[in-house]
């Protein structure tokens, strides 16, 4: 079956601008995770959506960052005003069971590459 | 913010040899998986270990976990380039859902 896809692959924007990354996640995963992965910061987690839920919005670094997920399936990043410090490759996972299970492999997908300029 | 560190940061050996990456973490553990990535884009799971486990065998791949020492190293046995790759172990905590992830280990498998 289909994996995690997020698009665009590539985004080059311009300081101050908004942009919105887009994840599918895997057909019938509940849990949905958006992480972000920069040079200073390693793989920072962001977000995480049970259904269409945020139980935990820690992980956002300010609140020109946010999240939204609808029927249960695709979920959008939206940064407002970018920055360069917002340059990075913003990961998406699913999963299967939310952190009720033991079990919680997360599947990424190929990751939105932003470059702020 | 981190879990932990891996060592080394960097890895080169020959095709055919071994790799021993080793992944340290800070706090009590329900599970650690380690990730393979590819050209800083996405990430491939590889392999989970739970926190009452301390060895696990998946093909090429054997990891331990010590959760006396917060540790766990992944090999790779008879490595190819095409293992060349970025290594990264990544931890949950009980009743937690966020991976928290090392540093990672840059892996390079020469022909």
């Amino acid at each position: 079956g289909a994996g995690v896809s997020q698009s665009p692959s590539n985004k080059v924007t311009e300081k101050g601008k908004d942009v919105e990354l887009r994840c599918d996640p895997i057909s019938g995963h509940t849990a949905l995770y958006w992480y972000r992965q920069s040079l200073g910061q390693g793989l920072e987690f962001l977000i995480y959506f049970q259904g269409n839920s945020a139980p935990d919005k820690s992980g956002l670094p300010s609140d020109r960052f946010s999240a939204e997920r609808t029927g249960g399936s695709v979920s959008t990043l939206t940064i407002q005003r970018t920055q360069q410090e917002d340059s990075a490759v913003y990961l998406c996972a699913s999963s299967l069971k939310d952190h009720g299970s033991s079990y919680n492999e997360q599947f990424f997908g190929p990751g939105t590459r932003l470059t702020v300029l | 913010s981190q879990q932990g560190e891996e060592d080394p940061q960097a890895l080169s050996i020959q095709e055919g040899e071994n790799a021993t990456m080793n992944c340290s973490y800070k706090t009590s553990i329900n599970n650690l998986q380690w990730y393979r990535q590819n050209s800083g884009r996405g990430l491939v799971h590889l392999i989970l270990i739970r926190s009452n486990e301390r060895e696990k065998h998946s093909g090429r791949l054997r990891v331990t976990l010590d959760t006396s020492k917060k540790s766990s190293s992944l090999l790779i046995t008879a490595s190819r380039a095409a293992d060349t790759a970025s290594y990264f172990c990544a931890t949950t905590g009980a009743g937690s859902y966020q991976l928290t992830f090392g540093k990672g280990t840059k892996l390079s498998v020469i022909p």
